[in-house]
């Protein structure tokens, strides 16, 4: 999707806190989402947030959006070797369209 | 179990030959949609439904075609398939209203020689 916007890669150490960062260009999406995608399976919900709201906090998920920027961040504490996948933000604009970014490899590391 | 079910998972075709990617949810979803994954370009919309006999484009509907005759099925037809159809591709469904949260299928792989 060429409207939102995120890095391809993160290395992260077991452990350590993993931050994804997303930014995405239509002002009036109602929804924003991160999907988990693991080798070899489709896409899997992992939390969503309203527009109205900043930040949304989900176990070792914390969410954040800065609607002023139009950015969305994903942050996962004590990063696990299960957590290496491929996360994608997405917005839900008026309309029911769902516009995804490319995808961020995150690569959890011993 | 609550779920979307494509078929087939993987293909490998030739040019020209039609195909059809089915595309089943038990879980009474008014929208469906298909999307295909490309490395570096994330997922893009193809085609969408947001009922019975309703469909829309999405971001790349050229070469596919979609129906929705009944309220559990969305396949993707491809008439002619071309190279650059080479891709995986994934149909989802949701509910309308509240966070519309997609369930996805589990992919097909289609190789287009």
């Amino acid at each position: 999707g060429e409207d939102v916007e995120q890095s391809l890669f993160l290395s992260v150490r077991e452990g350590d806190s993993s931050v994804i960062n997303c930014t995405y260009t239509d002002s009036s999406s109602t929804y924003l989402y991160w999907y988990k995608q693991e080798p070899g399976a489709g896409l899997q919900l992992l939390t969503y947030i309203f527009s109205n709201m900043d930040m949304k906090q989900d176990q070792r998920l914390t969410v954040l959006l800065n609607k002023k920027d139009k950015h969305l961040s994903l942050r996962i504490a004590d990063t696990q070797t299960g957590d290496s996948a491929i996360y994608f933000c997405a917005e839900r604009r008026n309309d029911y369209k769902l516009s995804f970014g490319a995808g961020t490899t995150v690569t959890v590391r011993a | 179990e609550a779920q979307v079910t494509q078929n087939p998972r993987y293909l490998i075709t030739v040019t020209g030959k039609k195909l059809t990617v089915t595309c089943s949810q038990n879980m009474n979803h008014e929208y469906m949609s298909w999307y295909r994954q490309d490395p570096g370009l994330g997922l893009r919309q193809i085609y969408y439904s947001m009922n019975v006999e309703v469909t829309d484009k999405g971001d790349v509907p050229e070469g596919y075609k979609v129906s929705r005759k009944e309220k559990r099925n969305f396949p993707l037809i491809l008439e002619s398939p071309s190279p650059n159809q080479t891709s995986l591709y994934f149909c989802a469904s949701s509910p309308i209203g509240g966070a519309n949260v997609l369930t996805f299928g589990a992919g097909s792989r289609l190789t287009v020689l």
